[in-house]
């Protein structure tokens, strides 16, 4: 059975310094890989999937990387902006499951001006 | 292209009473997955539906069901409803092919369904 792990469960971090977030999963057999951000009370937002033959995706200042072998994901968000503080989700889809994104329970991203 | 949206985006409904809520998807997409989300349990599949035909089903009694129209909108009903499904219900679209990039999920806005 997919399990998804987040480490931290919460951040806080000034203005300008760089994010490092954490993802860890336990079956290497996955299809994709993605990470959303989700603001208080609304849905998600999809910055970057990762399929299961790259070992990195970058968009602007977010770059997340995979390790199927270690089953890590990072993503890393340069320069950090108050903009940026949200809840961070990964999530994995694993070959045998049509459609079923596992989640894990996210990262709290706060950054202070 | 217009994103995934929900309907109703909240509802307030009573202990056994019924509901229905109603997904579409992004113009061309074929698949359509429901997801609950909760403080204590986070988000949990619920099913996924791709040209009319569930493919995947997560862990949840019979009172929660779905379905998908030829036009690939979809609706979930969930009966009986008891004070724990309160929660926000959240469907995504993806093309449904078969490459990893087909399957890059898209989220409407949510539902956030109250039960009393």
């Amino acid at each position: 059975k997919q399990e998804v792990t987040q480490i931290p469960a919460a951040l806080s971090v000034p203005e300008g310094e760089n994010l490092v977030l954490n993802c860890s999963f336990t079956d290497s057999a996955i299809y994709n890989l993605q990470w959303f951000r989700q603001d208080p009370g609304k849905g998600l937002t999809s910055l970057l999937l990762i399929q299961s033959s790259q070992r990195e995706q970058t968009s602007g200042r977010l770059n997340a990387s995979l390790d199927k072998s270690s089953g890590r994901s990072t993503l890393y968000i340069a320069a950090s902006q108050p903009g940026d503080s949200a809840t961070y989700l990964c999530a994995v889809m694993t070959t045998d499951s049509w459609g079923k994104l596992q989640f894990g329970a996210g990262t709290q991203v706060v950054v202070t001006p | 292209k217009a994103g995934v949206t929900q309907t109703p985006r909240y509802l307030i409904k009573t202990r056994g009473q019924q509901v229905t809520l109603s997904c579409s998807p992004i113009s061309g997409h074929r698949s359509v997955s429901w997801y609950q989300q909760t403080p204590g349990q986070g988000l949990q599949f619920l099913f996924e539906y791709f040209s009319e035909t569930q493919r995947n089903k997560g862990n949840f009694p019979g009172r929660f069901s779905g379905r998908q129209f030829s036009n690939s909108r979809s609706e979930m009903n969930v009966s009986t409803l008891e004070l724990g499904d309160s929660a926000l219900y959240l469907c995504a679209s993806s093309l449904g092919g078969p490459s990893g990039k087909d399957n890059e999920q898209f989220f409407g806005p949510g539902t956030r369904l109250t039960v009393l």
